[in-house]
């Protein structure tokens, strides 16, 4: 079956600083990418919409200046959160939805980012 | 926009037992997504029903959908604690129907 892997798994960063999370799809390629963000005990929700090659598309209230967002390839997605606060500690999760024609196209779900700032 | 409520928000349940678990949303429901996550990992695929009335079966575990209710329902048969973890339904958009509006998940745990 279809999976997406995310890199790293966990990462702890100072106040100020950047990080990149990775999103890979690694046996089909992804014309679409989603970045989720979960905090504890809550929901998903949304951030932002990818297709490969194109600016993404974020919902609102999401900073795309703090929320970057690459989808250079069909495999390779990633979020940088740039200047990162504690407020931006959280659980991020991309999925990857594979091409086809059908509206109903499942999501394949990474396993998650837990990013914490110092 | 549209919101997607799950009831309860937790259960504990005996192994063995059977469960329901309820997904209502506040707008028309063109379709929906049943997810599994344990604690801190990413989210397992159940099933999707994508009409009304249809209704799916996977081991032990079954979904309807109730176009009609604007709501879905996942019936888990003689839990195991295997079965523990967050279930959360996930609704598509109509004109986006890859974007995904995830319900408040429900908090399973079976005892043994």
């Amino acid at each position: 079956g279809a999976v997406v892997s995310q890199h790293p798994s966990r990462v702890i960063c100072k106040s100020g600083t950047s990080v990149k999370i990775e999103c890979r799809s690694l046996d089909f390629q992804a014309t679409t990418m989603f970045w989720y963000r979960q905090f504890p005990k809550q929901s998903l929700m949304l951030m932002a919409t990818s297709n490969e090659g194109s600016k993404a598309t974020y919902e609102q209230g999401v900073e795309k200046d703090k929320f970057l967002i690459n989808h250079a390839s069909l495999t390779l997605s990633t979020l940088t959160v740039t200047s990162a606060h504690p407020e931006d500690s959280s659980f991020y999760i991309c999925s990857a939805r594979g091409g086809g024609g059908s509206p109903y196209n499942e999501q394949f779900f990474g396993p998650g980012t837990r990013l914490t700032v110092l | 926009s549209q919101e997607l409520e799950q009831s309860p928000q937790s259960l504990i349940v005996q192994e063995g037992k059977n469960l329901t678990i309820n997904c209502t949303s506040s707008k028309t429901l063109y379709g929906l997504y049943w997810y599994k996550q344990k604690y801190g990992e990413g989210l397992i695929f159940l099933m999707m029903l994508q009409k009304g009335g249809e209704e799916k079966s996977h081991e032990k575990i079954t979904a309807k959908l109730d176009e009609k209710k604007q709501q879905s329902s996942l019936h888990i048969t003689a839990s195991q604690p295997s079965h523990a973890g967050i279930y959360l339904c996930g609704a598509p958009a109509l004109n986006t129907a890859s974007k995904l509006t995830f319900g408040t998940g429900t908090r399973l745990q079976v005892t043994l």
